[in-house]
């Protein structure tokens, strides 16, 4: 079981905003980054830390956290960001790590 | 570039054992952690083991601690995962990333393509 949840799936319309949460006990202390991946891709951090974006990932994508919820934010939602998306982020113990279970965008 | 490549991966027969490994290159490998992360058919992703830098630390998933040890070689910049006594539920794509952490601010980057590990009788 994951010590990071996800809601399974989320769906946004097209050019509006939409956010997607991950909770867990050690994002009191760490922060969370994000992963984008695409059927048959490998993954890719799509934001990292308090709102970091690796160069590459369009200014749409941003992050936010308070307490234990950690949670990625795609304004102006594009059809092209349609994915499975999955936090990270140290457990509690701070030795190990965990994902979320994913959360599927659908961009309708 | 900065790259991380897999390799390794095949069928195997339950109970048996295979080896992993993942070469990197385009960065100065031995001053990152390495991880392993593997997503079962369909399911999601799960941390396995990570490494350290200069490889006098390692930690494990539940799920492998015991049966899969991580090692590293930075004359060949490359990480290994030894997996032993292997069940039908090892089978996935088996991924290595390298950690970058400044703090409390951590990130996978880059990711290789993986490769697949099928236990299977």
């Amino acid at each position: 079981s994951s010590e990071l949840t996800q809601d399974p799936t989320v769906s946004v319309a097209l050019g509006q905003t939409v956010s997607i949460t991950c909770q867990g006990d050690s994002l009191r202390k760490y922060y969370a980054s994000w992963y984008q991946q695409k059927p048959g891709q490998a993954p890719v951090v799509v934001v990292y830390g308090k709102n970091n974006r690796p160069s590459g990932t369009p200014d749409r994508f941003s992050g936010s956290s308070s307490g234990n919820t950690a949670s990625l934010i795609i304004t102006g939602a594009q059809a092209e960001d349609e994915a499975d998306y999955y936090c990270n982020s140290r457990d509690s113990s701070g030795h190990h790590w965990a994902f979320g279970g994913g959360t599927k965008l659908t961009v309708l | 570039q900065v790259q991380l490549v897999e390799s390794g991966g095949g069928v195997v027969q339950p109970g048996r054992s295979l080896g992993l490994s993942c070469v990197g290159s385009g960065f100065t490998f031995s001053a990152y952690p390495i991880h392993w992360v593997r997503q079962a058919p369909g399911k999601g992703l799960e941390w396995v083991a990570v490494i350290s830098y200069d490889g006098s630390s390692q930690d494990y998933a539940h799920s492998a601690k015991g049966r899969f040890t991580i090692s590293r070689d930075d004359s060949k910049n490359t990480v290994f995962l030894q997996m032993n006594s292997l069940a039908a539920e090892d089978t996935a794509v088996y991924y290595c990333v390298r950690e970058i952490t400044v703090t409390v601010t951590s990130r996978f980057d880059p990711w290789g393509q993986g490769t697949l590990v099928s236990v299977s009788s």
